[in-house]
Parts: structure tokens; sequence; C-alpha cells
């Protein structure tokens, strides 16, 4: 089964406009972590949020949100008032616990957003 | 603040070498993570190191092995490349273990 789900491969804004990024996850380590993380055509790979899974309220950064819902295990990243800039791939991320007090990181397979002018 | 610095950016190797990557995190964190990213199989986890020690490895054969040194800069080596090796590989560097973690440019790898 798959431990972080994104089932958009695809999305189009028009600029200006929200957008909302689906993330479901699957785990069942109580403390766990999720994050977004957003990869221009450059390659380079942006830390975008991060939301603890003990955290009560949603986690905001400028433009973006976090919309947590533990119980349905769902972590969506909403883009407001979105830019021509914001066209690239996001990805979503968890930390989970793995053996003897280690942890891993898993990917999604990530959803290209694409901001029209 | 620097970023996370890896060399080189580009690398083409013929099939059967070994390649040396290098990845220096941003000043003041210990935390240092390897990743492989490809079209077919998408970001996968190498390893971990923290305070100079392996923390945590991926499903990669032992072909894949690295190191952290004393400053927290890391290196990762493939011994023995395949062509199924080719990919982009990033390191990301995180202030402690458990916080975000934030990565550097990527390293294209060619295998030939």
């Amino acid at each position: 089964a798959q431990k972080i789900t994104q089932t958009q491969p695809g999305m189009f804004v028009q600029e200006k406009e929200a957008v909302t990024l689906d993330c479901t996850y699957d785990t069942s380590d109580p403390s766990y972590g999720l994050f977004w993380y957003k990869q221009p055509s450059s390659g380079e790979m942006i830390f975008l949020i991060y939301q603890g899974s003990y955290d009560q309220q949603n986690a905001t950064e400028g433009r973006y949100s976090l919309n947590f819902q533990k119980a349905r295990k769902s972590a969506n990243l909403v883009i407001s008032a979105s830019q021509l800039g914001d066209s690239a791939m996001y990805f979503c991320a968890m930390r989970e616990a793995f053996e003897a007090g280690t942890y891993k990181y898993i990917f999604g397979t990530g959803t290209r957003l694409k901001v029209l002018a | 603040k620097a970023g996370v610095t890896q060399t080189p950016r580009y690398l083409i190797k013929t099939r059967g070498q070994q390649v040396t990557l290098s990845c220096s995190p941003i000043s003041g964190h210990r935390s240092v993570s390897w990743y492989q990213q490809t079209p077919g199989q998408g970001l996968q986890f190498l390893f971990e190191y923290f305070s100079e020690t392996q923390r945590n490895k991926g499903n990669f054969p032992g072909r894949f092995s690295g190191r952290q040194f004393s400053n927290s800069r890391s290196e990762m080596n493939v011994s023995t490349l395949e062509l199924g090796d080719s990919a982009l590989y990033l390191c990301a560097s995180s202030l402690v273990l458990f916080s975000e973690q934030y990565f550097g440019p990527g390293t294209r790898l060619t295998v030939t």
C-alpha cells in the first residue's frame, strides 16, 4: 500500500486564484510529520510547510497553508493567490518512525501545477 | 546564510566505474540525508547521517554508501555503476533530527 498518495498528477490554476493539492497518507506511527516541497524545473527541492501529527492548528506559511484532517489522514496543500512562479512539481512527504529509534522520509509521486496567466 | 551545496552538478560515468558525490549542508545543520530521484521510481531515500553516524538507510544495495565528516559535510559513493543508477541525487540538510529538510540543487548522474 502506498504510504503517501497524491492523486492529481497534473493541475491547472488561473493566476491569482487559490488551488488545493491533495495528499493522503498512511501510518501507524502516532508521532509523524508531514511536509510539502516544491520542485521547480531547475530541480532544487524547496521546503514549503510542515505539520506535526500532534499540532492542533493547521500550519500556515505565507500563501501556503496545510489543511490537516487527521482522522481522514489527509494533508492537503492550499496555495492562495497563485502566481506564475508557483508553476512546479509539488511533493507531499511524511516522516515516520522506522525501527530501533530511526525514522524515514517517504515522498509521494508529486503533482505538477501549471499556473495560467 | 548559504544553502546546501552539492558538487559536482553534472556527471557522466561509464558502467562499472565508481563515483563520489559531495554535499555541504547549511552552516549549523548536523543532519544530512541523501535521495535518488528518477522518473520511474520518484524520490527514494538512500540514507541519513547525523553527527558522523549513519542513522537510517533505505532499501538500496551495498554499492551505495556514504559518510559524514566532523564538519557535517557528507559524501556519497556508488561503486560498480549500472545504467539504472542514472538519476538526480539530492542531498538535504536539517538542523537536527526530526526537523524540516532543506535540499541542495542535486547532482545529475548519467551512466553510459
